[in-house]
């Protein structure tokens, strides 16, 4: 069955630093998103992203962060100038047109952000 | 505003009992709400969900029913295994175009500790 993948698994960076953190949908998904769990939270929502552009993003989707799907299979998430604070669990998750099962949405495996 | 509440935030229940976890959520919501299974370090995995046309739906030992008056909706796990032992998610899809590509918002967790 065909998963969403994420590199790398874990991302080690000093604060201040640009990180791209690097996601491939599943490959007839249309819509895609990404997300963010502080240790011990619950799941955030960041940015919704659909026919190349942004659909919708949350608060914490500030200036420093933002997304492209640079070709046909990568989804990315860049954040400019890390802080302490974005140390957390990125979640890409994808969803399809599928008129059965519209709004399901399927999570990689995330990758770790740990900003020192 | 966009919002989900879970409860409880942990739950302890011995081997073959049942366990239910229950969230609300508030107005704005669309019509899709699943629940999401999270193993420590792990993506959240969807294990079941329900939209807003029935009221309730069951697979193998896990149901999930709705109430759209009350604007609330419940994960009941019977014949609990130790295996089950996990943090769940409730979600509930918010924003989007016509039931595609909207947000999930999450609760905050509920983490299941099943005892042999």
């Amino acid at each position: 069955e065909p998963e969403v993948t994420q590199t790398p698994s874990h991302q080690v960076t000093q604060m201040g630093q640009e990180v791209i953190l690097r996601c491939v949908p599943i490959s007839n998904h249309l819509y895609f998103y990404w997300y963010r769990q502080i240790l011990g939270q619950k799941v955030e929502f960041l940015v919704s992203f659909y026919n190349n552009e942004i659909s919708e993003k949350s608060e914490i989707f500030d200036d420093q962060f933002s997304v492209e799907r640079p070709d046909g299979s990568n989804f990315t998430l860049k954040i400019r100038s890390t802080k302490l604070e974005d140390s957390a669990m990125y979640f890409c998750a994808s969803s399809d047109s599928n008129l059965r099962r519209p709004d399901t949405q399927y999570f990689g495996p995330g990758t770790r952000l740990t900003v020192l | 505003g966009e919002n989900v509440e879970q409860h409880p935030s942990t739950l302890s229940v011995q081997e073959g009992d049942s366990a239910v976890i229950k969230c609300t959520y508030s107005d704005s919501a669309s019509n899709y709400f699943p629940w999401y299974k999270q193993e420590l370090g792990k993506r959240p995995q969807l294990i079941i969900d329900i939209r807003s046309n029935v009221g309730e739906k069951k697979d193998q030992r896990i149901a999930v029913t709705l109430n759209k008056t009350a604007k609330h909706f419940s994960l009941h796990i019977t014949e609990t295994q130790p295996e089950d032992s996990a943090v769940y998610f409730c979600a509930a899809t918010y924003g989007g175009i016509y039931n595609q590509g909207g947000k999930l918002i999450f609760g905050q967790g509920t983490e299941l500790s099943v005892k042999p």
